[in-house]
Parts: structure tokens; sequence; C-alpha cells
């Protein structure tokens, strides 16, 4: 069955310090993988996505991730930290044909001063 | 401009109540899904429609309804038979092919 693990529950990092939130996923093909942010009481906004080529992405707002097949990993990563990135991260295995995404259940990122 | 419309932001029923929680896209979508979400848990999905007039159970279907009759709505009915129906719902559309899923800003329903 497929599925998606994300092992950090919360993460505090001090504000300008790099970032790195992990995303282990389960799926019997080439999978399609996304990042989602989301702000408290708020809907759940895309980061960044991987389809197919590439296995570094960008996204926005700084975000990047890359895609390793053999450690069936999609890491989140930035390189420094901003206090209006704390949130909670969402890592999603994207749908196929006739099928809803799957999500991991977050991880919340806090930010100190 | 484009987006997916959840009303209303916030709900509040008594117990034994059914509630309608609203969602529209114009985004031209084929795909919608509904979430629930509770702290810890994720995101976990109720039910998603890959086409007009067709549905399917997800994973937490139970005490829940929905119908697709338009192509830009989704409505979601929690009724009395949800046993725990505190939540944030929310709603998502896809293109129907393999493609991110764009949500709205969910739904707060609180049942008192």
């Amino acid at each position: 069955a497929q599925s998606v693990t994300q092992p950090d529950i919360h993460i505090t990092v001090s504000e300008g310090a790099s970032l790195e939130l992990r995303c282990n996923y389960s799926y019997g093909a080439t999978p399609y993988l996304f990042w989602y942010v989301q702000s408290p009481g708020q809907g759940l906004q895309l980061l960044l996505k991987y389809f197919s080529g590439d296995t570094l992405v960008q996204g926005i707002k700084g975000f990047e991730a890359e895609f390793k097949r053999s450690q069936s990993s999609f890491n989140l990563r930035k390189p420094s930290v901003h206090w209006s990135d704390a949130a909670e991260y969402f890592c999603a295995v994207g749908a196929k044909a006739g099928t809803a995404p799957i999500f991991g259940k977050g991880t919340t990122l806090s930010v100190s001063s | 401009d484009g987006g997916i419309t959840q009303s209303p932001k916030y709900l509040f029923r008594k117990e034994g109540q059914n509630v309608t929680l609203s969602c529209e896209q114009n985004l031209n979508h084929d795909a919608m899904y509904w979430y629930r979400q509770d702290p810890g848990q994720g995101l976990r999905l109720i039910y998603y429609s890959q086409i007009v007039n067709d549905f399917q159970k997800g994973d937490i279907a139970e005490g829940y309804s929905v119908s697709r009759e338009k192509k830009e709505s989704f409505p979601l009915t929690v009724t009395s038979a949800q046993k725990n129906p505190t939540a944030f719902y929310l709603c998502a559309s896809s293109s129907g092919r393999v493609t991110e899923a764009f949500f709205g800003q969910g739904t707060r329903l609180t049942v008192v």
C-alpha cells in the first residue's frame, strides 16, 4: 500500500540556520511527490513538486527538495530559515489516475530567534 | 481569480444535527477531494470524486456523505452518525491527471 512517512513531528530551527525536513514514501511505481505548507487555520499551499527528470527541484520561498529513489526519500531543504517559515509542512504522494493524493502526518516547524 | 472556495470558515452545530459544508471550484478541475484534519493525524481522506455523478469512499467515510451533481461543486454532509465530527475540513481539487491538488481555506466544524 502507498504511504508517506514524515519521521519528525516537530522541529525547532534558529533563524538563519539551514533546514531539512524528512519524507519517506512507499509507492509501487514512479512516484509523483509534493511538499505543501500550511499556516494555522489555513489551507495548504504547494511549495514544490517532482514528476520526473532532475531529481533536485526548486520551489517557492527559497525551498528545494531532492528525490532519492534508492532511499525512497524526498527531503525538503532551505539554506536559511526566516521566522515567517514557521508552519506545518506536509509531504504527499500524488494521485495516479483514479486515486487521491496521500499525505504524511506533517512536521511542525518552529523558528527561534 | 481561479480557486477553491469553502464556506463557511467556521461552523457550529449541536450534536445530532446534520450539517453540510460547501466546496466550489472554478479551476475547471475534474477531480475533487475532501480531507479531515485533526492535530497530529495529518490529512485523512473522506471522499473523492474523479468525474461528475461519481465518487468513492476514502479511508474515513463513515458518517459522511457527498454529492457531485456539478463539476464545480462537491458538498460534504456530516451526519449525526459521525461520532466525533469536530475537526478542520479541507476540500481540494486537481485536473484529474497526475497533478498537484489545490486546496481551499478550510472549514472548522465544532459540534457542541
